[in-house]
């Protein structure tokens, strides 16, 4: 079976600050896909980033980062100088190809950015 | 590219009336889902569809949840007769073959159940 836990139910930081989002996932599938995405109050799930097991570098796309560490079954999501706009629900998510393949998500982080 | 059209975005009905969701996937997409998501959950898989067939519904709660997806594109969720707990946002998302591409999520209906 697969699971996801985001630990962090809820986060709140002041405008400018960074933050990371963690994330931590258990599959028995040697490779899988890992995803977050963004949920802000309209409620529609904004896709993020998606990784592969056999992926390990980590990638920067402007304020955001993604840290995937296999040994540690973790993927977590850092944002730098954080703004206001990024406040939202962000879901950490895994797709193992295996026979049970299927998006599972984890319970969500709540970011609040106050100014 | 338009997104996922889902219709209504909110309704709100009695316990033990029947509700019915609609989903418009992305051109193309051979892949749809319904997700389910409750109040500071995360979604949940309800249904997946490829073409016009069913892949997975084995969280689908199949005494009162039905969805259908005639000529592999459209799909409606229905709920008859709907509880209080089915209260939750309907979430309906597509993909290209290759799961792993990512799915693009609709906006979802918004339920509330009283």
């Amino acid at each position: 079976a697969q699971k996801v836990t985001q630990a962090q139910t809820e986060i709140s930081v002041v405008e400018k600050e960074d933050v990371t989002l963690d994330c931590v996932y258990e599959t028995r599938d040697t490779t899988y896909y890992l995803f977050w995405y963004k949920q802000p109050p309209s409620g529609e799930l904004v896709f993020l980033i998606r990784r592969n097991s056999f992926d390990e570098q980590n990638e920067i796309s402007g304020r955001y980062s993604w840290n995937f560490q296999k040994s540690t079954s973790s993927f977590n999501f850092t944002i730098t100088a954080s703004q206001v706009v990024d406040s939202a629900v962000y879901f950490c998510a895994l797709f193992p190809l295996g026979t049970a393949s299927k998006l599972t998500f984890g319970t969500g982080t709540r970011l609040q950015v106050t100014l | 590219e338009a997104g996922v059209a889902q219709s209504p975005r909110y309704k709100i009905i009695e316990k033990r009336q029947s509700v019915a969701f609609w989903c418009n996937p992305i051109s193309g997409h051979a892949t749809l889902y319904w997700y389910q998501q409750i109040l500071g959950q995360g979604p949940k898989l309800l249904i997946q569809f490829q073409n016009n067939g069913v892949v997975d519904d084995s969280q689908l709660p199949k005494d009162r949840f039905s969805a259908e997806r005639l000529k592999g594109v459209d799909s409606t969720l229905k709920i008859q007769p709907a509880k209080l707990e089915d209260s939750a946002v309907y979430l309906c998302a597509s993909s290209l073959p290759g799961q792993e591409n990512g799915y693009t999520f609709g906006s979802g209906t918004r339920l509330t159940v009283v």
